[in-house]
């Protein structure tokens, strides 16, 4: 089944250091990887994705995110944290092709406080 | 974000109200989605559809009852809730189902309180 896992339910970083959010993936055939961003009482915004091709991913607001297919891992990355970077973020993978319906499978989701 | 619109943002009803959540997508997609979005629990998937077609009920409670008029509306319509239904409730929309690399884009949410 698919699934994907993000082990952190809370990240602390300065702002200023680099940061990362870690997620890992379980999938049967090739992975679709998506990471979004919720802030406070918002709707999910769509930050990148990984299909095929280059490992390393560049998306929205500076995050880039790194496939790493022996580890199956997909963790998001930024090099310099901002206080408004805040939010909650979640790792999704797409269910197979074929399957009814391509809807995604999200993580539980991870907390990412960027102090001051 | 103005791309899927939701409306109400906010709603508060009683176990026995019965209310519409709708959900209006402005992107020419085809497919379009309901999440639920439960405090300490990953989003789930309630209703698909593709073309204004259900291709998928995720086992959701018969409370619940979606509507896909065109492909650019999508209503969910309650009846008799429970407070443990008290959730955020997300709409998305994407190209359509066959498509594997598209992307889906997500509205702002209705947070609904069950009394």
């Amino acid at each position: 089944a698919q699934s994907v896992a993000q082990p952190e339910d809370q990240v602390n970083v300065a702002e200023g250091n680099p940061l990362t959010v870690k997620c890992t993936y379980s999938v049967s055939g090739n992975p679709y990887l998506f990471w979004y961003v919720q802030y406070p009482n918002r709707g999910l915004q769509f930050l990148l994705k990984y299909i095929t091709g280059d490992n390393l991913v560049k998306g929205s607001y500076g995050f880039e995110a790194e496939f790493n297919k022996s580890q199956t891992s997909f963790h998001l990355k930024k090099p310099s944290a901002l206080v408004s970077d805040s939010a909650l973020y979640f790792c999704a993978v797409r269910r197979p092709y074929g399957q009814a319906g391509t809807a995604l499978i999200f993580g539980k989701g991870t907390t990412l406080s960027v102090s001051s | 974000e103005t791309g899927v619109t939701q409306t109400p943002r906010h709603l508060v009803m009683g176990m026995t109200n019965k209310k519409s959540l709708k959900c209006e997508q402005h992107l020419g997609h085809n497919a379009m989605y309901w999440y639920k979005q439960s405090a300490k629990k990953p989003l789930e998937l309630m209703f698909v559809y593709n073309f204004k077609e259900q291709t998928e009920n995720n086992s959701v409670p018969s409370r619940f009852s979606p509507e896909c008029p065109n492909s650019s509306h999508l209503f969910l319509h309650l009846h008799t809730l429970q407070p443990e239904d008290s959730a955020l409730y997300l709409c998305a929309s994407s190209q359509d189902l066959v498509g594997s690399t598209d992307t889906q884009y997500f509205g702002p949410g209705t947070r609904l309180t069950v009394l």
